[in-house]
């Protein structure tokens, strides 16, 4: 089975800095995707960023970006030029590119708690 | 517009008053599953179905049960609901045409046994 894990369950940084947070997984397979939901004090679930683990380029998205290390099993979150909207709990979460019984589960992390400093 | 529309999104309820959380989407997806997010567990799979009266056991699956009678929709039947139960509930929808295409979330639903 497949874990994911978020060893920083907050983090805080200034507004207009630069945060980083952190992911790793356990996996035996070589095909997967792995993604970064934010979820605000609204507490939908929104989609920040994707990486497919056979692309070696890391996924941008404007202001986030990943730096995948497939080897290492790391899936790390950028965001640069934090804004006041960036604060929310962020989830880090896998999912297989060949689910098994075609169960499209997505398994995540416990979260990192995002607070931005004005 | 795409959507997945959970209700209720907020219960109050009593342990062993039997109930329901519904789920329903309007995109014709195949896929549909029901996720419970705990504080420092993250969000969890309860159940899932692949499609009409197809549906299978995620991780936490005691103390629920599912159906899937239509393609829209995929309630969550809480049979006799204890507070260990009391939780954030999500569903899920995505087209069952591989694991690269985008699942989309409900609103979530605030569940409360005391």
């Amino acid at each position: 089975a497949q874990t994911v894990t978020q060893s920083q369950p907050e983090m805080s940084v200034q507004e207009a800095e630069t945060v980083t947070l952190s992911c790793t997984y356990d996996t035996s397979e070589s095909d997967y995707y792995l993604f970064w939901y934010k979820q605000p004090p609204s507490r939908q679930m929104i989609l920040v960023i994707r990486q497919e683990a056979y692309k070696q380029q890391n996924a941008t998205e404007n202001r986030f970006s990943v730096n995948f290390q497939k080897a290492a099993k790391s899936f790390s979150l950028k965001i640069s030029d934090s804004q006041l909207g960036d604060a929310a709990m962020y989830f880090c979460a896998y999912r297989s590119q060949y689910p098994y019984f075609g169960n499209e589960k997505l398994t995540f992390g416990t979260g990192t708690r995002l607070t931005i400093i004005p | 517009e795409a959507q997945v529309t959970q209700n209720p999104r907020y219960l109050i309820t009593v342990t062993g008053k039997k109930l329901t959380v519904t789920c329903s989407q309007n995109m014709n997806h195949e896929y549909m599953s029901w996720y419970r997010q705990d504080p420092g567990l993250g969000l969890r799979q309860i159940y899932y179905s692949m499609n009409v009266e197809v549906t299978d056991k995620g991780d936490v699956p005691e103390g629920y049960k599912v159906s899937r009678k239509e393609k829209r929709n995929f309630p969550l039947i809480l049979e006799s609901p204890s507070p260990n139960q009391t939780s954030l509930y999500f569903c899920a929808s995505a087209i069952d045409r591989g694991a690269g295409n985008t699942i989309y979330f409900g609103e979530g639903s605030w569940l409360t046994v005391v």
